[in-house]
């Protein structure tokens, strides 16, 4: 069963364009959506999330796009850097079937900027 | 944010053999950690959510006997690995959540390799 779908799996743009990820979700319980970003044999950081009562939220060069009717968000990068090359978790936060609380993580999307 | 640490940070253990990995918040209480196992390419999958004081709820499919989860303070959290294996080798990170706000603070993983 799967409760969180992102996409794409991999995704290459060039230094200055703007990718876009996408996490589509079935739980209607969930009511916090984070994304992370995760380095090579690092642990993963919190980049920027929302919560549901507001459609669009904005930090720096990162921007959660909110759909709630639609079950779903994404996350775009403005003037994308190679720095920004990471794998990209979206991981929605909410109560599951068994009552428990928790993240559930999308696939994760491999981003490459290429200089 | 907040900070979490993870002890030791890479392992190389033999076939048999137990290994202990901490879990550190440094600069608040954690009251819930939870303990994930990521391989190679894929996304972060929960092993366990452990409360301080109290046993650890395991994830479906994930063996409680072989994944020894203590959450003894409000700053540490261990996760033994006994009797490890070759299919053992992953990735392991735990993250630590503070009472109220939706955030979880990852650590930077703990890489084991059983030979």
């Amino acid at each position: 069963q799967q409760q969180v779908k992102q996409s794409p799996q991999s995704l290459i743009v060039q230094k200055g364009g703007i990718p876009i990820i996408n996490c589509a979700y079935e739980n209607t319980a969930f009511d916090y959506f984070p994304w992370y970003q995760q380095f090579p044999g690092k642990g993963p950081a919190l980049l920027i999330a929302i919560r549901p009562d507001v459609s669009e939220k904005k930090e720096g060069r990162f921007t959660i796009s909110f759909n709630k009717s639609a079950k779903q968000f994404s996350l775009h990068i403005m003037d994308s850097q190679p720095g920004d090359s990471a794998t990209y978790f979206c991981a929605p936060w909410g109560f599951d079937c068994g009552g428990a609380q928790k993240l559930v993580f999308g696939q994760g999307t491999r981003l490459t900027i290429n200089p | 944010g907040a900070v979490v640490s993870q002890h030791p940070s890479r392992v190389i253990c033999k076939s048999g053999t137990s290994v202990k990995i901490e879990c550190r918040s440094l600069d608040f209480q954690a009251t819930t950690m939870f303990w994930y196992r990521q391989f190679p390419k894929q996304s972060l999958m929960l092993m366990a959510t452990s409360n301080e004081g109290s046993k650890a709820t395991y994830e479906q499919g994930v063996e409680k006997d072989k994944f020894l989860i203590n959450h003894a303070s409000l700053t540490l959290s261990t996760l033994t690995v006994t009797s490890a294996h070759p299919e053992d080798s992953s990735f392991y990170i735990c993250s630590a959540r503070e009472p109220g706000p939706n955030e979880q603070f990852f650590g930077p993983g703990t890489r084991l390799t059983v030979l």
